[in-house]
């Protein structure tokens, strides 16, 4: 079945960027998400990407695409106390399918 | 927009007791809503999806008389735990995917029922 990996852990200073990487093995994956879950809350939809693009940014956010090596990463930029979270990524064949979700990065910022 | 709600946010039962979660898209009709279980330090575990007028999909292993959902409109379902034990305690989280398919199909999800069973 398909599968989602993700770094368990990732820590950087405020200020910093912050790189979360995500691989996956679903070639046919059309969708790919990035959530980010604060602590005893639900899902917060961060941004998107079509497998068709390489890139997307939204402010402080920067998506990476490599359809090739099925990799997608999340940059944040001048990363903020209130970004510490648990991100995850998900992958959806189509926008009528389930999603499959990675196993989550917690994300800690030092002052 | 895109907002979904739950309810109750948080329940203590007893044990053998039912409990019923409330999960409704407040801004947005959803054809498609979702309910996900989640383990402490864990990823989301999806149980079943459910379309707005017919019977749910279980996912494997997920027991359908155990977790009754009922999807009777396009803005509310509800997961009720029949019997409920201790080990069915967890964080439910559920999800709606609006009828527009917009950003992607993605799904929005609501804050989270935290249910323990004593």
């Amino acid at each position: 079945g398909e599968d989602v990996e993700q770094s368990l852990f990732l820590s950087v200073r405020e200020g910093d960027s912050s790189v979360i990487n995500c691989t996956y093995t679903d070639s046919s994956s059309t969708y790919l998400y990035w959530y980010k879950q604060e602590p005893g809350a639900g899902l917060q939809l961060l941004t998107y990407i079509f497998s068709n693009m390489d890139m997307k940014q939204d402010q402080r956010l920067t998506v990476l695409l490599n359809k090739k090596d099925k990799h997608l990463s999340l940059r944040i930029a001048d990363t903020q106390t209130g970004d510490s979270a648990i991100y995850f990524c998900a992958e959806s064949t189509g926008t009528a399918s389930k999603l499959t979700f990675g196993t989550g990065t917690r994300l800690q910022v030092t002052l | 927009g895109a907002v979904v709600s739950q309810h109750p946010s948080r329940v203590i039962c007893k044990s053998g007791t039912s409990v019923k979660i409330e999960c409704r898209s407040l801004d947005f009709q959803a054809t498609t809503m979702f309910w996900y279980r989640q383990f402490p330090k864990q990823s989301l575990m999806l149980m079943a999806t459910s379309n707005e007028g017919s019977k749910a999909t279980y996912e494997q292993g997920v027991e359908k008389d155990k977790f009754l959902i009922n999807h009777a409109s396009l803005t509310l379902s509800t997961l009720t735990v029949t019997s409920a034990h201790p080990e069915d305690s967890s964080f439910y989280i559920c999800s709606a995917r609006g009828v527009s398919a917009r950003e992607g199909g993605a799904q929005y999800f609501g804050p989270g029922t935290r249910l323990l069973v004593l």
